[in-house]
């Protein structure tokens, strides 16, 4: 069964510092990977897009990393602001059986003072 | 970026009612969306695939006929929840593929929160 899955759940982190979230999936055959970013009672923003010959990308103070060969990813989050506290949502794109989404569970990131 | 416009983004309606939530690209065509629901903490999950001028095609489990949508234009989805219950509460989610673009990126709306009373 294709599945996503984040760590950590929750983070809690003081305003400045990096933090690191993990993604592992199981989907095969892999397209694509991505993250997103939901703010509480808002639709997801994109964030990055990986397919599966990228090893990293970044956007501004967010860099993703892509091993395919573990089918792991990491989102790094640079200088962490108190606007980055949301939902980071890792969504893996299946290319057999209709190109189909698995979307993990999401790591909510909380930035404080 | 492309936009997606999702109304209304809260309703409250009455056990037994239908309420209806529009999914539109702004700037872009869409003969593909997506409406997805979400609970709180937990991640979106898929109810159907919407394409322009044919049916949907809904996930396992999902009833068609209480979840009922429409892509009547290349902008303009929308899905209405009929004979809504309070277990129908949730927080619904659209997304749009821009026509000719990217096959990989996809555009959500801001999400349409459901409380049924």
């Amino acid at each position: 069964k294709n599945q996503v899955e984040q760590s950590p759940q929750s983070l809690i982190i003081l305003e400045g510092k990096n933090c690191t979230l993990q993604c592992n999936y199981t989907v095969s055959p892999f397209s694509n990977l991505r993250w997103y970013k939901q703010d509480t009672g808002r639709g997801p923003v994109s964030l990055t897009i990986m397919t599966f010959s990228e090893n990293t990308k970044s956007n501004g103070r967010y860099t993703a990393t892509l091993d395919a060969d573990t089918k792991q990813s990491s989102l790094h989050i640079t200088a962490s602001q108190l606007s980055d506290s949301a939902s980071y949502i890792c969504v893996v794109r299946f290319t057999g059986g209709g190109n189909k989404l698995t979307f993990g569970t999401g790591t909510q990131l909380k930035v404080e003072l | 970026g492309a936009v997606v416009s999702q109304h209304p983004s809260r309703v409250i309606c009455k056990s037994g009612t239908s309420v209806k939530i529009e999914c539109r690209s702004l700037d872009f065509q869409a003969t593909t969306m997506f409406w997805y629901r979400q609970f709180p903490k937990q991640s979106l999950m898929l109810m159907a695939t919407s394409n322009e001028g044919s049916k949907a095609t809904y996930e396992q489990g999902v009833e068609k006929d209480k979840f009922l949508i429409n892509h009547a234009s290349l902008t303009l989805s929308t899905l209405t929840v009929t004979s809504a219950h309070p277990e129908d509460s949730s927080f619904y989610i659209c997304s749009a593929k821009i026509d000719g673009g990217y096959t990989g990126e996809l555009f959500f709306g801001e999400g349409s929160r459901l409380t049924v009373l």
